[in-house]
């Protein structure tokens, strides 16, 4: 079965815009998380969906946000992107509830200029 | 809080046995997770194990769990080439997120 898949892979952006990344989980997934990387930050939780609903929240600026759809689809949105939002932003996705494993897609680069 | 630590370095020669370690401050970390990153990549999730096991071995992986002391690790034996990446274990508690430690980078020479 299909992979998670993020799109784009690359993007790059200038400061002050906004950004829309995308992640559909792998088909029956319904738990979708979002992590940034970052050299000196390591990989941080931004949030985590489940059936629409935000179950979790990381401790980021409220610039960051996200969404799932009715597919279990899901968007995270950067406005007001700084130089420090650059970043690999990986989503991941699980059965959600007590199912144990993750599996995370290739990432979107973000590089804001 | 909670925290995951990890050694940043490991170098070892083709054909050993790589450990890697890990330790967490999280006693309600219900599963523990080892992910590798190759450069330019994603996570690949390679095992994980639930936090009443002492064990778990998959081939040549096995992952040793002390619950007392907060330490997990990975044995990657007859390590080749293509296992030089950065490893990642994570923690998962009570909410459904992961808590990385650093990546420990594995070099594996000739």
């Amino acid at each position: 079965k299909a992979g998670v898949t993020q799109t784009p892979r690359y993007l790059i952006k200038t400061r002050g815009q906004q950004v829309t990344l995308s992640c559909s989980p792998i088909s029956g997934h319904r738990s979708v998380s979002w992590y940034q990387q970052t050299p000196g930050q390591g990989l941080q939780f931004l949030f985590e969906y489940f059936s629409e609903t935000q179950r979790n929240k990381g401790n980021f600026p409220g610039r960051f946000s996200g969404r799932q759809f009715s597919n279990s689809r899901s968007e995270m949105n950067v406005s007001t992107l700084e130089l420090g939002d650059s970043a690999l932003y990986l989503c991941a996705s699980s059965l959600g509830g007590d199912s144990g494993g993750y599996t995370f897609g290739s990432g979107t680069r973000l590089t804001v200029v | 809080g909670e925290d995951v630590e990890q050694s940043l370095f490991l170098s070892v020669r083709e054909g050993d046995s790589s450990v890697i370690n890990c330790t967490y401050t999280d006693s309600s970390s219900t599963y523990l997770y080892w992910y590798k990153q190759e450069p330019g990549a994603g996570l690949q999730l390679l095992t994980y194990i639930f936090s009443n096991m002492d064990m778990k071995q998959d081939q040549r992986l096995t992952v040793l769990l002390n619950k007392k002391d907060k330490h997990l690790s990975l044995r990657i034996a007859d390590t080749q080439t293509g296992d030089s990446a950065i490893y990642f274990c994570a923690g998962r508690g009570n909410t459904d997120k992961l808590i990385f430690g650093t990546g420990t980078r594995l070099q594996v020479f000739p």
